[in-house]
């Protein structure tokens, strides 16, 4: 089953302008990472936020976690059209084990046009 | 290093026939992840592996599916006999710390079962 929701299911843009996606989920979590998808092609690694941590930055990229309201942002800033993709987050739902599987949610379809 | 390696990278084949999906883990990564994304259903964990022990495969369809790790460069998914529904791309995915890193994914086998 999925964890994480993305809202909205998909955002067009221009180039140059900052696009933002959010992603809620369930229960509690260890980590929430995001994952960027180009079609046909598999997923990519984009940053990782543990839970005791409020926000991350990554060049362009600028995450936030919000425990209390189960909820985290993707910031993207000065999109270029290379960033169109369908953008996942994922969290960690193995709290009490040692081992960690991670469940993706719906995704976000991100269109930046030139 | 290649990255994970999936193979083949599509397949066609008809119903009730058996089918093998193939993946190479990067070098060194303990923890190996069969994933199938779906339009309906998006991506779902079907099985994980541990130093080529499987963890949790909760998420495995029903007896028709089965993976196998028999060491720690090769995993297999079969499907046996195989049913139109099957049809979607199935991931692989490995990581040696999926609490810091994330995981790495394969360019998945796109499954067309008629």
């Amino acid at each position: 089953s999925q964890q994480g929701e993305e809202d909205p299911q998909a955002l067009s843009i221009q180039e140059g302008e900052n696009a933002t996606m959010n992603c809620s989920y369930k229960t509690s979590i260890n980590n929430l990472q995001w994952y960027r998808q180009n079609s046909g092609r598999g997923l990519v690694h984009l940053i990782l936020i543990r839970s005791n941590e409020r926000e991350k930055h990554s060049g362009r990229l600028r995450v936030t976690l919000d425990t209390s309201k189960k909820s985290s942002s993707l910031l993207i800033t000065a999109s270029r059209a290379a960033d169109t993709a369908s953008y996942f987050c994922a969290t960690d739902a193995s709290k009490n084990t040692g081992f960690q599987k991670l469940v993706f949610g719906t995704g976000t379809r991100l269109l930046v046009s030139p | 290093d290649a990255g994970v390696i999936q193979s083949p990278r599509h397949e066609v084949t008809e119903m009730g026939q058996e089918v093998t999906l193939r993946c190479k883990p990067i070098s060194g990564h303990d923890y190996l992840f069969w994933y199938r994304q779906t339009m309906m259903r998006g991506l779902e964990l079907l099985i994980y592996f541990n130093n080529n022990v499987p963890i949790d495969d909760s998420g495995m369809p029903e007896d028709r599916f089965s993976a196998k790790m028999p060491n720690a460069s090769f995993s297999t998914l079969k499907i046996q006999p195989s049913e139109p529904r099957d049809s979607a791309v199935y991931f692989c995915a490995s990581s040696s710390s999926p609490d810091r890193g994330g995981y790495t994914f394969g360019s998945g086998t796109r499954l067309t079962v008629v």
